[in-house]
């Protein structure tokens, strides 16, 4: 079965700081990718997705994501974060196609002054 | 706001109790999923639906069950609750199966 992997269960950053969480994927053959951000109180919004191409994705928010295949990973990016990015961020992957995702835990990321 | 409505928000109610949570998709989306988010196992997929149809299924126990209206709507049976039943259930729906889901707020349930 699919499997996501997110590293992080928790990451306090500085404001301005860099942030870069990790994502890993179980499934070999063609697959779909998200990042989901949930922020307080609010219902799962999409960052970005990566379906093919080019493998660096830019999303919304200053977000981008690489997708590297040989390590299974997409790690999500942001040069400098802000107080407003606070919030669980998910991962998530399914085949392409009619497949569910299958989400990873979740990384609360809070940022602070 | 995704367009995807849920109700009720918050839902609290006894062991043993049957509860029913609605969810209307966005305008013209045909795919409906649910997903429970509890603290211990995350977000997972339960059911998905495509036009009035039975998709896919993913972790859902026996004690609950779905289904989808003409209309689209779809509503989550959940029976002989158990307190660890007590989540959040999210509804998405996406044009066809392939495609971006939208995400409901949410319903909260409290199994007391």
């Amino acid at each position: 079965a699919q499997s996501v992997s997110q590293h992080n269960h928790h990451v306090i950053l500085s404001e301005a700081a860099s942030l870069e969480l990790g994502c890993n994927y179980s499934y070999g053959g063609t697959v779909n990718l998200f990042w989901y951000v949930q922020y307080p109180g609010q219902h799962l919004q999409l960052l970005l997705k990566y379906f093919s191409g080019d493998p660096l994705v830019k999303g919304i928010k200053g977000f981008e994501a690489e997708f590297i295949k040989s390590k299974f990973s997409f790690n999500l990016r942001k040069p400098s974060v802000q107080w407003s990015d606070t919030a669980e961020y998910f991962c998530a992957s399914r085949n392409s196609g009619n497949t569910p995702l299958v989400f990873g835990k979740g990384t609360r990321l809070s940022v602070i002054a | 706001d995704s367009g995807v409505t849920q109700t009720p928000k918050h839902l609290i109610t006894a062991t043993g109790q049957r509860v029913t949570l609605r969810c209307s998709p966005r305008s013209g989306d045909l795919s409906v999923y649910w997903y429970q988010q509890s603290l211990d196992q995350g977000l997972q997929f339960l059911i998905q639906y495509y036009n009035g149809e039975e998709r896919a299924k993913g972790n859902i126990l026996e004690r609950f069950s779905a289904q989808q209206f003409p209309d689209l709507h779809s509503e989550l049976n959940l029976s002989s609750l158990e307190l660890g039943d007590s989540a959040l259930y999210f509804c998405a729906s996406s044009l066809g199966p392939p495609d971006e889901q939208f995400f409901g707020p949410g319903t909260r349930l409290t199994v007391l």
